[in-house]
Parts: C-alpha cells; sequence; structure tokens
C-alpha cells in the first residue's frame, strides 16, 4: 500500500524567497505523482503532475517538482514566494492499477511581507 | 473553465439523520470519487464511481454510505443514520478518463457538521 509523507506541517517563508515543500512516497513500484493547492474556502487545484518522461515537471503559477526515484520523493519548489501563494499543499500518489489518489497531510504555506 | 460544482456548501444535521450531499461534475467527465476530510487529517478516498456503479471503495464507505447518479448531470452521496464522526469536508472529483494521468477536478467541497 502506498503512503505519503509530508515533512513539516506548516512552512513560513517570506515574500521573494524560496519555497521548498518536501513529499516522499512509498511505493512498491514508480506511483503516479501529483501536487495539489488549496485556497482558504475553496476545492483542491492540481498544481502539476508526474507520470512517465522528463523527471522535472513544471505547473502553474511558477512551480516545480522533481521526482527522484532514488530519492522516493517529489519536491515541490518556487524560486520566488508571492504573498498570493500562501495555502495549503497536499501532495497525492497514485498507484499502477490503482486510480484513486492517497494524500499526504498537508504544509500550510504563509508568506510574510 | 468547466469546474465541478458542489451544493450545499455546508450541512448541519442532527445526529441520526440522513443527508444527501450533491456535485455535478464537469459534463464529459467518466469518472466520480468522494473524498472527504476530517478536520486536522488527511483527504481519504471514500469511493469512485463509473458507467453507473462503484469501482472502487474504501473501508470508509460502508453500508451507511451509499452513491447514486441519479440523471446525467448529478452525483450523489448519502450518508444514512450520521454520528458525529462524519463531520468532515467532503470533496467530490471528477475525471475524464480511467487513466492514471487523467487528473481529478475538485469541487470546493461541502463542509458537514453533525450536532
Amino acid at each position: 500500500a502506498q503512503s505519503v509523507t509530508q515533512l513539516g506541517s506548516h512552512v513560513s517563508v517570506s515574500e521573494g524567497a524560496l519555497v521548498l515543500l518536501r513529499c516522499n512516497y512509498s511505493s512498491s513500484v514508480p506511483p503516479y505523482l501529483f501536487w495539489y493547492v488549496q485556497y482558504p474556502n475553496q476545492g483542491l487545484q492540481l498544481l502539476l503532475k508526474y507520470t512517465t518522461g522528463a523527471t522535472l515537471v513544471k505547473g502553474i503559477n511558477g512551480f516545480e517538482a522533481e521526482f527522484k526515484k532514488s530519492e522516493t520523493s517529489f519536491h515541490l519548489t518556487k524560486p520566488s514566494a508571492h504573498m498570493s501563494d500562501a495555502a495549503e499543499y497536499f501532495c497525492a500518489v497514485s498507484e499502477l492499477g490503482d486510480y484513486k489518489l492517497s494524500f499526504g497531510a498537508g504544509t500550510t504555506v504563509t508568506v510574510r511581507a | 473553465e468547466p469546474e465541478v460544482t458542489q451544493t450545499p456548501s455546508h450541512q448541519v444535521t442532527q445526529m441520526g439523520q440522513e443527508v444527501i450531499l450533491r456535485c455535478v461534475p464537469i459534463s464529459n467527465h467518466l469518472y466520480f470519487y468522494w473524498y472527504r476530510q476530517i478536520l486536522g487529517q488527511k483527504v481519504e478516498f471514500l469511493v469512485s464511481f463509473y458507467n453507473n456503479e462503484i469501482s472502487e471503495k474504501s473501508e470508509i464507505f460502508d453500508d451507511q454510505f451509499s452513491v447514486e447518479r441519479p440523471d446525467g448531470s448529478n452525483f450523489t452521496l448519502k450518508i444514512r443514520s450520521t454520528k458525529l464522526e462524519d463531520s468532515a469536508m467532503y470533496f467530490c472529483a471528477s475525471s475524464p478518463g480511467q487513466g492514471r494521468n487523467q487528473p481529478q477536478h475538485f469541487g470546493d467541497g461541502t463542509r458537514l457538521s453533525i450536532l
């Protein structure tokens, strides 16, 4: 069974600073990996996904993530934080033969002016 | 951009009552899902639905729960005899196809409060 671990339930960054959100997964085969963002009082919006091919994937709003099989990681980054990036971010996986998403616990990002 | 819509946004129900949460998936999508998020916990998969039948369900989705697509547009989650621990945010999602690379599009959720 797959599981997803997000290190750090809360990350605080200064505006303009690097945003780094960590996600590790456990799976017997490389899963498909996703990052979702949830703004206050809204649903989950897909930021980016990794399925096959290039291990560095770019998403919306300047975010990108890199799949590292050797480290079973899929960390999310953004070079320069903006106030509008304040939200909760969820890493999720979908394993071979399975279509449901398994989510991490989420990381809340706050951005300081 | 088309979106998944859920109603109501907040539902307050007495313990033991039945509740129906409603979702309108994106119109050309074929796969439908319900997830829930208890306050402070992970988003958890409940059930997936395709071709008018359940394709997968979690251990959470017991006989208390049921899903239905009563017409061509709505997708509902019914919870019978609600319990305090059913209080959560319930998310509906839909995807265009079955492949794992088909992204699931989520609604804004229904916050269910059981008193």
